[in-house]
C-alpha cells in the first residue's frame, strides 16, 4: 500500500533560518503530493502540491519538489518567521483507479523562536 | 470559500454512549472523509464516501459506523463509545478524485470519552 515517512519533530528555529522537512513516500504509479499545514487549534490546510514528477509546489515562500527517482517531497523555506510555528504533513494521492484517500505522514511539528 | 463545519469543537462522552459526530460542506463536493488525528501517529483514515449513500473503510473503521444521507452531509457514529476512542475527529471534503483536487478540512472535533 501507499505510505508517507516524514522526518520526526519537533523542529525548533530561530527567526530567519532555513527550514527543511524531509518527506519520502512508497506508492505505486505516479501519485500526487501534498504538503498541508496545520496552526494551533484549527484544521488542515493545503500549502501546496505537485502532480508529477519534476513539478515544483510553492507558496508563502515554502517550495517542494516531486522527486521520483528518489521519491522524495522535501518541503524548504528560505527564511522562516515566529507565524509559520504550525505542525506540517506530508501527504499522498495514489493514481490509480479508485483512488480517492490521501494517506498522510505522522507530521512535523515546527516552532520558531524570535 | 468552502466552509467544512464541524458540529462541536470539544465533546465529553460517556463510556458505552452512542454518540454521533456531524459534518457539513457547503460547495456540493462528491468526496467526503472522517480521519483520527493521535500524537505521534497523524491522521488515519477512518471512512470516507465518495458519493450520497456510498461508503468505503479506510484503515483504521473498527468501532465506527457513518451515513451519508445527503451529498453536504457526512456523519461519524460511534455505536458505544470507549476511552480509547478519545482523540481529535477531523472531517474533509473534496469535489472530485480524479483532478486532484484540494481536501479542505473542519476545525476538527475534541472528543474525550470518560
Amino acid at each position: 500500500g501507499n505510505s508517507v515517512t516524514q522526518m520526526e519533530g519537533p523542529v525548533t528555529l530561530s527567526e530567519e533560518a532555513f527550514l527543511t522537512i524531509n518527506c519520502t513516500y512508497t506508492a505505486t504509479g505516479y501519485p500526487s503530493l501534498f504538503w498541508y499545514v496545520q496552526y494551533p487549534g484549527e484544521g488542515l490546510q493545503l500549502l501546496l502540491k505537485a502532480t508529477k514528477a519534476d513539478d515544483k509546489g510553492s507558496n508563502k515562500g515554502f517550495e517542494a519538489t516531486y522527486r521520483k527517482e528518489t521519491t522524495s517531497f522535501h518541503l524548504e523555506k528560505g527564511s522562516v518567521q515566529v507565524s509559520d510555528s504550525a505542525v506540517y504533513f506530508c501527504a499522498l494521492k495514489g493514481s490509480g483507479a479508485g483512488s480517492y484517500q490521501l494517506t498522510f505522514g505522522k507530521g512535523t511539528k515546527l516552532s520558531v523562536i524570535p | 470559500d468552502v466552509k467544512v463545519t464541524q458540529s462541536s469543537r470539544y465533546l465529553v462522552k460517556r463510556t458505552g454512549e452512542k454518540v454521533f459526530l456531524e459534518c457539513v460542506q457547503d460547495m456540493d463536493h462528491e468526496n467526503m472523509f472522517w480521519y483520527r488525528q493521535d500524537p505521534g501517529l497523524g491522521l488515519r483514515l477512518i471512512y470516507f464516501s465518495y458519493d450520497v449513500k456510498m461508503k468505503e473503510k479506510g484503515d483504521i473503521p473498527e468501532g465506527y459506523s457513518v451515513s451519508r444521507e445527503k451529498k453536504e452531509r457526512f456523519s461519524l457514529i460511534l455505536e458505544s463509545a470507549s476511552t480509547n476512542q478519545t482523540s481529535m475527529y477531523l472531517c474533509a471534503s473534496r469535489w472530485d478524485a480524479a483532478y486532484n483536487t484540494e481536501a479542505f478540512f473542519g476545525q476538527g472535533t475534541r472528543l474525550t470519552v470518560v
